[in-house]
């Protein structure tokens, strides 16, 4: 079963400053998804950046981008000058590319503050 | 509406009642799929369904949870003799096509206490 740990429970930043936030995980799939998602105070989950395993190519959107490891299973999310609203929790998830198993694994988030 | 919907938002039941959840996906998206949050943790995954068949039920945590999806759209996710450790908040996703791994928008959330 594949897991997904994030190892940083709460993390935070000055406001414009960049902040990383770490997640690995486990498989034995050559094929698969990585998702980060965020739950703001709203407790609504929404998607930020999705990566392909088959693309070695970081994915990006806007602000945020990744640091996709294909070899040490590392999947790190980078948040370019942080601004208040994205002060929520972060959640790593990882998916099989395989038909019939497209559940998502979560990790157990981290929590980011943006300090004013 | 544009997004995934469910109801009730919030519910609060006694030990040994049974309740029943709904999700209304977005529209057109064939797969459906049931978490369960315990605060401070991420989700975990329940079941879900490809149109009406339900595709994987192995994170039922035992035979007191069952869901259905009868015409392929909505779907309800039941819990019999609710007990205290039931308590969590329960999301329902959508997606467009499970072949293409589309991305899995969630919805609001039902929490549910039991007291």
């Amino acid at each position: 079963a594949q897991t997904v740990t994030q190892s940083q429970p709460e993390m935070s930043v000055q406001e414009a400053e960049t902040v990383t936030l770490s997640c690995t995980y486990d498989t034995s799939e050559s094929d698969y998804y990585l998702f980060w998602y965020k739950q703001p105070p709203s407790r609504q989950m929404i998607l930020v950046i999705r990566q392909e395993a088959y693309k070695q190519q970081n994915a990006t959107e806007n602000r945020f981008s990744v640091n996709f490891q294909k070899a040490a299973k590392s999947f790190s999310l980078k948040i370019s000058d942080s601004q208040l609203g994205d002060a929520a929790m972060y959640f790593c998830a990882y998916r099989s590319a395989g038909f019939g198993n497209e559940k998502l694994t979560f990790g157990t988030g981290t929590r980011l503050t943006i300090i004013p | 509406g544009a997004g995934v919907s469910q109801s009730p938002r919030y519910k609060v039941t006694k030990r040994g009642q049974d309740v029943a959840l709904r999700c209304d996906p977005i529209s057109g998206h064939v797969s459906l799929y049931w978490y369960r949050q315990a605060l401070g943790q991420g989700p975990e995954f329940l079941t879900y369904f490809n149109y009406e068949a339900q595709q994987d039920k192995s994170g039922l945590p035992n035979d007191r949870f069952s869901a259905e999806r009868p015409e392929g759209s909505i779907s309800t996710l039941t819990i019999q003799r609710t007990e205290q450790r039931d308590s969590a908040m329960y999301r329902c996703a959508s997606s467009l096509a499970p072949l293409r791994a589309d991305t899995q928008y969630f919805g609001p959330g039902t929490r549910l206490t039991v007291l």
